[in-house]
Parts: structure tokens; sequence; C-alpha cells
């Protein structure tokens, strides 16, 4: 089975702060997916990364897969309140390329 | 631009009755899914369709029953349900064509007592 680990599993700071969360697994995914997700709505994807080593910028939000496929990170620099979110990590199962996994999530709450 | 509809938005069930969740999308995607999100859990794949008359089970089928009669519409049964179905409902769809994003509802809020 396919598990994705997403640390931290919480974390808050004052705005302005750089933050760094992590997606790890001990398979080799295809692809990664990053979701955010507001209280009351369902995940919006951020990002596809595909592949390896590969870093993908959003304004102030930065994405990188792992060299090996293992492991993906998302940094944030400058972090506002509405970065607030809950961010999964997602990728697809060995299944199916549609047919996702998701990390637990990594709740983050940006401080004024 | 509606997306992907999910009806109703809140629900509260007693044991042992049974429902449906509706799912409806307007972009043509041939992949849809259920999954159910639990505090400390993530999401969880329950049950998924590639395209009309497919459909197939994910990580927690168990106690839900789908079908796919359209392209458009994916409903999600509850049979009987069970205090641990209370949870946060959400159907997505997607082109499935791989590495695609999941098109996601706004989630049906279900609590059974």
């Amino acid at each position: 089975t396919q598990l994705l680990e997403q640390s931290p599993q919480f974390l808050s700071i004052q705005e302005g702060e750089n933050l760094t969360v992590y997606c790890n697994s001990s398979s080799v995914f295809s692809s990664l997916q990053w979701y955010r997700q507001e209280p009351g709505e369902g995940p919006v994807l951020l990002v596809t990364v595909v592949t390896g080593g590969e870093v993908k910028k959003l304004k102030r939000l930065t994405f990188q897969f792992g060299d090996a496929r293992k492991d993906s990170s998302l940094h944030i620099t400058a972090a506002q309140p509405g970065d607030t979110g809950l961010y999964l990590c997602a990728g697809p199962t060995q299944g199916g390329s549609e047919k996702l996994v998701f990390g637990k999530g990594t709740k983050l709450t940006v401080n004024p | 631009n509606a997306g992907v509809t999910q009806t109703p938005k809140f629900q509260v069930l007693k044991t042992g009755q049974s429902m449906t969740l509706q799912c409806a999308q307007d972009m043509n995607h041939e992949y849809m899914s259920w999954y159910r999100q639990d505090p400390g859990m993530g999401l969880r794949l329950i049950h998924y369709s590639v395209g009309a008359g497919i459909t197939d089970q994910g990580e927690v089928p168990n106690g839900y029953n789908v079908s796919r009669s359209t392209t458009e519409d994916f409903p999600l049964r509850l049979l009987s349900a069970a205090p641990s179905q209370t949870s946060v409902y959400f159907c997505a769809s997607s082109r499935g064509e791989g590495n695609q994003p999941q098109h996601f509802g706004d989630g049906t809020r279900l609590s059974i007592l």
C-alpha cells in the first residue's frame, strides 16, 4: 500500500515568516500533486510535479519533487494570512493514474 | 460555471436510515470519485468510476453503494447509516488522462445519530 506522510501536522506562524512542509513516502510516485483546502470548501489543486528534481514556483510558493520521486516539499516565503489552510499532497496509486492516495495534510495558520 | 455540485450540503440521519448523496459535474469528465474526510485521517477513497457504467471500490467501500448511469452524475448511497459514517463527503471529477487536476465539490457534512 502506498502511503504519503506529511509533516508537520500543524503549523502556526506569524505573518512574514517562511515555512516548509514535507510529503514523504517509501514508494516511488510517477507524480505528486499539492492541494490547498480552506474551511467549508473542497481541495483546490496548486501544482503537479512530474519529473524527479523538478522545482515549480507559484508566486511565493515553491514546490520541489525529490530526485528519487519519493518525496516532495512546499516552501512558502513571507507567509500571509491568506495562506492559511490545509495543505494536502496526493499521488497516483499503482492501480490507476487518476486513483489518488492523499496524505493527512498540514494545517497551516498564519497569524497577522 | 458550476464545476462539481454536491447536494445536500448538510444532513442529519438516524442510525439505520438510508440516503443518497448527489454529485453532478458539467465538465464532461470521465473520472469521478467519492472521498470521506475525517479529522486526522485525510481524504480516503470510497468508490470511483472511470466512465459511465463502470464503478470500482476504493479504500473504504463498506456500507456504500454507487452507480454511474450518465457521465454527469455519480450518486453515493448509504444503505443503513451507522455513526461511524459521520464524516464530510467530497465528490471529485477529472478528465481521466493522467496527472490531471481533481475538481472537488464543496462537500456534504453528514451526521449519523
